[in-house]
């Protein structure tokens, strides 16, 4: 299986649905991360699980709901969605301890996201 | 805070020579990590070539490498005899050294290069 597995890897909703993205990694790392990329954007980082306890939340509006049931596993709920949440979102993991912790991020193929 | 800035939005090169991305970064620390990601159309970004700031000396992975001056605090990349298979966004990133509490390990993102291989 691939290193970070995203799920799904498209996504239609209107404004008032509630959908999940689901992100799986079997690298054994420690920590998890969603993105959103929009277009000739930086990166954005949204929120950090480390040890599944969340570490950063970058100011991301309510209607993002990120759940982390264990270091492998990772969702992100959305529900009441504007259109201007669109874009890509991206899941990585990194190991953020020991001698390997470089900070090098592992990434799935991120779900396209649409909102209507 | 720290910055990534990389001023080529597009670049284009012909099949089999060589391109230089650029990419420039604010610190005011001294020891950090560099990155170059790749992201081809299917969209899986993977890690290209990393510089720890300690080192000197330039990194470098097979046809990729990158001239990094501190001083100047920039950071390109180098990619020699280009290939269809190079085609993709690349982004440079910045990280500062881990914490103590393994605290800091967000990237700093630059917008992107969009690198287009004339073949």
């Amino acid at each position: 299986e691939t290193g970070v597995t995203q799920t799904p890897r498209h996504l239609v909703m209107g404004m008032t649905n509630k959908k999940s993205l689901k992100c799986e990694q079997h690298l054994g790392h420690n920590a998890m991360y969603w993105y959103k990329q929009s277009a000739k954007k930086p990166l954005e980082l949204m929120f950090v699980y480390n040890f599944k306890e969340q570490t950063e939340n970058n100011s991301v509006p309510s209607r993002f709901s990120p759940e982390c049931p264990n270091s492998s596993h990772l969702f992100l709920h959305l529900h009441t969605l504007q259109p201007e949440d669109s874009a890509l979102y991206l899941c990585a993991s990194s190991q953020t301890r020991g001698g390997s912790n470089t900070g090098e991020l592992f990434f799935g193929e991120g779900s396209r996201l649409t909102v209507l | 805070a720290q910055t990534v800035t990389q001023s080529q939005p597009e670049m284009s090169v012909q099949e089999a020579e060589t391109v230089t991305l650029s990419c420039t970064y604010d610190t005011s620390e001294s020891d950090y990590y560099l990155f170059w990601y790749k992201q081809p159309p299917s969209r899986q970004m993977i890690l290209v070539i990393r510089q720890e700031a300690y080192k000197q000396q330039n990194a470098t992975e097979n046809r990729f490498s990158v001239n990094f001056q501190k001083a100047a605090k920039s950071f390109s990349l180098k990619i020699s005899d280009s290939q269809l298979g190079d085609a993709a966004m690349y982004f440079c990133a910045y990280r500062s050294l881990p914490g103590e509490m393994d605290s800091n390990y967000q990237l700093i993102w630059g917008a992107g290069t969009k690198l287009i291989i004339k073949p």
